[in-house]
Formats: C-alpha cells, structure tokens, sequence
C-alpha cells in the first residue's frame, strides 16, 4: 500500500524554524515528483513547494520563497521541509503528498495526514 | 493568471445530479485534478487529467473541461459526499502550482 508519513510539527515562536520530515513507502520513490501542501484552519488548501526526482528543481510558491527550503534523501525516501523565519500566517496543517506528473497534468496522491504547525508566542 | 476560481458553496438533493466548477486561465493549457477534503481528514484524489478516476472512486464522479473551466460533476450525489471539492492546477508559467479555493458540497 502507498503511504507517506509526515512527522516533526509543533509550536514554535515567531522568527524561529522547524524541519517537516515525510516518509513514503510502498512505491518508487526516486521515481516520483513531491510536494508539500498546507491548509491554513478554517481556510482552503495551498500549494507550498515541489521537488523533482533528482532533486534538481525545486519551485516554491512565492509566500514562502527565500524562508523555506524543500529536499529530498531518496535513500531514506524522505522528503524534507525546512521552514526558516516562521510567520504567524505559517500556522497551518502541512501535508505531503506524492506527485505525478503526465503531459499537461498533474495529479496529487497519496497524501499524509498531515502535521500541525503552531507559530505563536 | 495564477488563480483558479471556484463557488464556495454548493448544494445537491440527494440522488441527483451537481457540477462544481473551476475556471481560470491557465486550465485552457493545463488539466485540473480533483480532491475532497472530509472534516479531520487528508484530501483525496478523485478526478485527474483529462477524466480519470482513481481506483476507489466511484463511477458517479466525473471530470470535464471546456475553455477555461473544469467540471466535477456527481450524478446521483450520495450523503457520503458530502465535502469540500477542491480544484488543482499548474499555473500559466507551468512550474507553480495552485488549488481553487474550493466548493463546499452540502447533500439535502
């Protein structure tokens, strides 16, 4: 069964950082594009960053660009989040989620359940 | 545009027949995949490409497109899908991505 798992949310104060680690399993994961998704509470789903098989590409939506940084160690197949310089406004339930990309469309899945992560101080 | 454009809130009899829409222009390019979000649960994929559906899915979910706007059509929606339906979508310069701000789907 495909699966990923993210891990390392919690609280932390303004200005400060976090590492968002996920896991996948049951696939090839050198062989797929991944992401990282957040919803904000009460609020819809936004597109965070992907990264290539390779790790090669990188892109990032522009919110986040320049404070977060997405990796990958496909021999853990692991896909890392660092979060640098956190806002209030990263409050958010981040997902991850596998990528595959075919022509002019992409499709998520599968995703994780996803970790919270509280900026506050 | 990186924005895609969908109602807030849509509601369906049950047993009969809804569409929820995703407009903006990037999908006259790019095809938009589906996911519904339950309360307390990860999205899940239910339509992608040009109208596929995932193993799982049921067969009264369906995908169309036309210009710039995509379709998520239920026929003989189900109390059970009940749900937030989110669209899905590179954006115009082809490596950003961006989600609809999704349709709330409420079964009467």
């Amino acid at each position: 069964e495909m699966e990923v798992v993210e891990s390392g949310g919690g609280l932390v104060q303004p200005g400060g950082s976090l590492r968002l680690s996920c896991v996948a399993s049951g696939f090839s994961f050198s062989s797929y594009w991944m992401s990282w998704v957040r919803q904000a509470p009460g609020k819809g789903l936004e597109w965070v960053a992907n990264v290539k098989q390779d790790g090669s590409e990188k892109y990032y939506v522009d919110s986040v660009k320049g404070r977060f940084t997405i990796s990958r160690d496909n021999a853990k197949t692991s896909v890392y989040l660092q979060m640098n310089s956190l806002r209030a406004e990263d409050t958010a339930v981040y997902y991850c989620a596998r990528v595959q990309r075919a022509g002019t469309t992409d499709w998520y899945d599968p995703w994780g359940q996803g970790t919270l992560v509280i900026v506050s101080s | 545009s990186s924005e895609l454009t969908q109602d807030p809130a849509v509601s369906v009899a049950l047993g009969q027949t809804v569409r929820i829409t995703c407009q903006g222009d990037s999908l006259r390019s790019f095809y938009a995949s589906w996911y519904q979000e339950k309360p307390g649960q990860a999205p899940v994929l239910v339509i992608y490409g040009k109208n596929n559906r995932p193993s799982g899915i049921p067969d009264r979910f369906s995908g169309s497109n036309s210009g710039n706007t995509a379709s998520l059509t239920i026929i003989g929606a189900q109390a059970e899908d009940e749900a937030d339906y989110y669209c899905n979508s590179r954006d115009s310069s082809g490596n950003h991505w961006v989600f609809g701000g999704g349709t709330k789907l409420t079964v009467l």
